[in-house]
């Protein structure tokens, strides 16, 4: 079974400077996704980033980068520039390359964003 | 607009006092699905489903049934509640193929006492 683990469940960051959440996974598989997903007070469930796993390449979207590392199974989000509706809980999650397979989540990390 | 649509979002009943927790999308999406979210464990899948009629259970089935009578709903029912079952619950659902996106509903927090 795939297995998603998060081992910071608190982070905190000053405004405008930089993160790093970490992630790391636990498959079988050779072609997967990966995502990190961003929850704040709202409790809606939004969707920062998401990877490939055939993709080399790291995934970027504006402030958000990932590194993703399939022979060492981690996949950790560095946040840029911080601002302050950055903080949220944030979830790694993983997903097989097949039309039917659920996403397994990891335990969140609570991330505040000081001024 | 595309979307996940939850009902109720609070609520708050007694042991065994049975319950349903109703979920609408309006993309005709194939795939849906119903998580909880614990702290400390993150969001685990209830039940899904691929398809109407086509039901099957996810991680923590335990204490949950589910339906499928049409394409856009997917109610989720606790037929007889308890305390362990107080969650914050989502609904998701997605269309057909591995790389479709999933939506999720604005979740339901459920306190059973």
């Amino acid at each position: 079974a795939q297995t998603v683990t998060q081992s910071q469940p608190e982070m905190s960051v000053q405004e405008a400077e930089t993160v790093t959440l970490s992630c790391t996974y636990d498959t079988s598989e050779s072609d997967y996704y990966l995502f990190w997903y961003k929850q704040p007070p709202s409790r809606q469930m939004i969707l920062v980033i998401r990877q490939e796993a055939y993709k080399q390449q790291n995934a970027t979207e504006n402030r958000f980068s990932v590194n993703f590392q399939k022979a060492a199974k981690s996949f950790s989000l560095k946040i840029s520039d911080s601002q302050l509706g950055d903080a949220a809980m944030y979830f790694c999650a993983y997903r097989r390359e097949t039309s039917g397979s659920r996403l397994t989540f990891g335990e969140g990390t609570q991330l505040t964003v000081n001024p | 607009e595309a979307q996940v649509t939850q009902n109720p979002r609070y609520l708050i009943t007694v042991t065994g006092k049975k319950l349903t927790v109703t979920c609408s999308q309006n993309m005709n999406h194939e795939y849906m699905s119903w998580y909880r979210q614990d702290p400390g464990l993150g969001l685990r899948q209830i039940y899904y489903s691929m398809n109407v009629e086509v039901t099957d259970k996810g991680d923590v089935p335990e204490g949950y049934k589910v339906s499928r009578k049409e394409k856009r709903n997917f109610p989720l029912i606790l037929e007889s509640p308890s305390p362990n079952q107080t969650s914050l619950y989502f609904c998701a659902s997605r269309a057909w193929g591995p790389n479709e996106k999933l939506f999720f509903g604005s979740g339901t927090q459920l306190s059973v006492l």
